[in-house]
Order: C-alpha cells, then sequence, then structure tokens
C-alpha cells in the first residue's frame, strides 16, 4: 500500500506526558499537511511542512506543539506536557505539491489520541 | 480569505433516492473545491475536485458536483443513494500556502 502511513493509530496518554505523532507521506510526494479534528467538528489545518522546512505553520498552537518533517524519515507531530484539551484525531495529509496548486491531498487514516 | 459552509449536519435519504449535500464557499479568488468522504474511524478519501476546467465535476462512486459561481455552491450529487455512501462528506477550499479549509461536515445516513 503506498498510501499516507501514520502511527500509531491509537496513542493514550496521561496529562503531562509527551505524544509523538508519525506520518510517512505517499512515495514520490514532498508536501506533509497537518490537521486536527475534535469530536463533531471539521478537520483544521495545523502545519504544511516540505523536507527540512516549515512553511505554514499558522494553525499550530504557540506553546508545547511542534512539526518537522526531516531529510530522511518520516513527519513528526510532537505535543509537550499533553492535557486533555489534546484529545483529538490527527490527521496527515500529503501532495506532490507542483504547480498548478490543486493537487489534490491525500490523506492517511488518523492516530486518535486520549489523553487519561 | 476563503470559507466554506454546509448546510445540514446530518441528512437522510432512502436507498436508491437522490442524494444532495449543499456547500457554498466564500472567496476573493477562483476557488479550487473539493468534496471528501469520510468513513468511521478512516481518514478523508477523495471524492471529487474542481479546478476551473469544467463547472460540472464526476468523481469516484458515482458522486458528481457542479460548480455555480452566480450561486457561490458546489454541491454533492448521487442519482441512487446506496447503502454504502453512509458517511460523513466534507467539503474544502484551497487557500493559500495549500492549506485546505473545511466544512463542518455532513453525515449521511441511508434509511434501507
Amino acid at each position: 500500500n503506498a498510501g499516507v502511513m501514520q502511527n500509531p493509530r491509537h496513542l493514550v496518554r496521561r496529562r503531562g506526558q509527551e505524544a509523538r505523532l508519525r506520518c510517512s507521506p505517499m512515495k514520490g510526494h514532498s508536501h506533509v499537511y497537518w490537521y486536527r479534528q475534535l469530536p463533531e467538528e471539521g478537520l483544521k489545518f495545523m502545519v504544511y511542512l516540505q523536507k527540512e522546512n516549515i512553511i505554514d505553520e499558522s494553525g499550530m498552537p504557540k506553546e508545547r506543539f511542534s512539526a518537522e518533517f526531516p531529510k530522511e524519515g518520516p513527519s513528526i507531530l510532537r505535543i509537550q506536557q499533553v492535557v486533555r484539551g489534546d484529545s483529538a484525531a490527527y490527521f496527515c495529509a500529503s501532495s506532490i505539491g507542483q504547480a498548478p496548486s490543486n493537487q489534490p491531498q491525500h490523506f492517511g487514516d488518523g492516530t486518535r489520541l486520549s489523553i487519561l | 480569505a476563503q470559507s466554506v459552509t454546509q448546510l445540514g449536519s446530518h441528512v437522510s435519504v432512502s436507498e436508491g433516492a437522490l442524494v444532495l449535500l449543499r456547500c457554498n464557499y466564500s472567496s476573493s479568488v477562483p476557488p479550487y473545491l473539493f468534496w471528501y468522504v469520510q468513513y468511521p474511524n478512516q481518514g478523508l478519501q477523495l471524492l471529487l475536485k474542481y479546478t476551473s476546467a469544467a463547472t460540472l465535476v464526476k468523481g469516484i462512486n458515482g458522486f458528481e458536483a457542479e460548480f455555480k459561481k452566480s450561486e457561490t455552491s458546489f454541491h454533492l450529487t448521487k442519482p441512487s443513494a446506496h447503502m454504502s455512501d453512509a458517511a460523513e462528506y466534507f467539503c474544502a477550499v484551497l487557500g493559500g500556502n495549500e492549506k485546505l479549509t473545511f466544512g463542518t461536515g455532513t453525515r449521511l445516513t441511508i434509511i434501507p
């Protein structure tokens, strides 16, 4: 399966711990996006990355959240000192990213984060 | 800034009946519009996209959508509903820096 791979599918953390979410884009895709979906809501953009660069992080909370997409390996979304409000489904998407800017983003199955 | 509004958070139709899911957009530039479907505990799957090539866009699973600039709408339709169409559907518009802005979703229920 050459789709977007996210792991883990489910993650349980206690308040104050760290959560690391991983995303491997589709083969040939160099653009990665992270979205958060709260219960009964649509997806909200968090961050857009290309290899080794953060392009747009306007949707990321200013504290505790960070994202990277290294030259080698998956993209990582890291949440430090998690709180109950971080409980959500986190989705990663990837695209080819070539102009024109209408290349569809392909989504992974998400990581469902639960904070105890 | 771009935005989309989905009218009706829940829609129920009988099996074999017409499916109509509504989406209106707001955009200061010609928009790129998308419909995605989400099955329980899964990610989003692209149904179709509008990229200004044709106003009537055909997608997968028998769905299609028509872009109407005068109404700023991009409604999703399917002539005959199937039980497997039960899912949540999201309309989205592509904004600056490639980020998608999603509507709040419409949960489609199919009545046998």
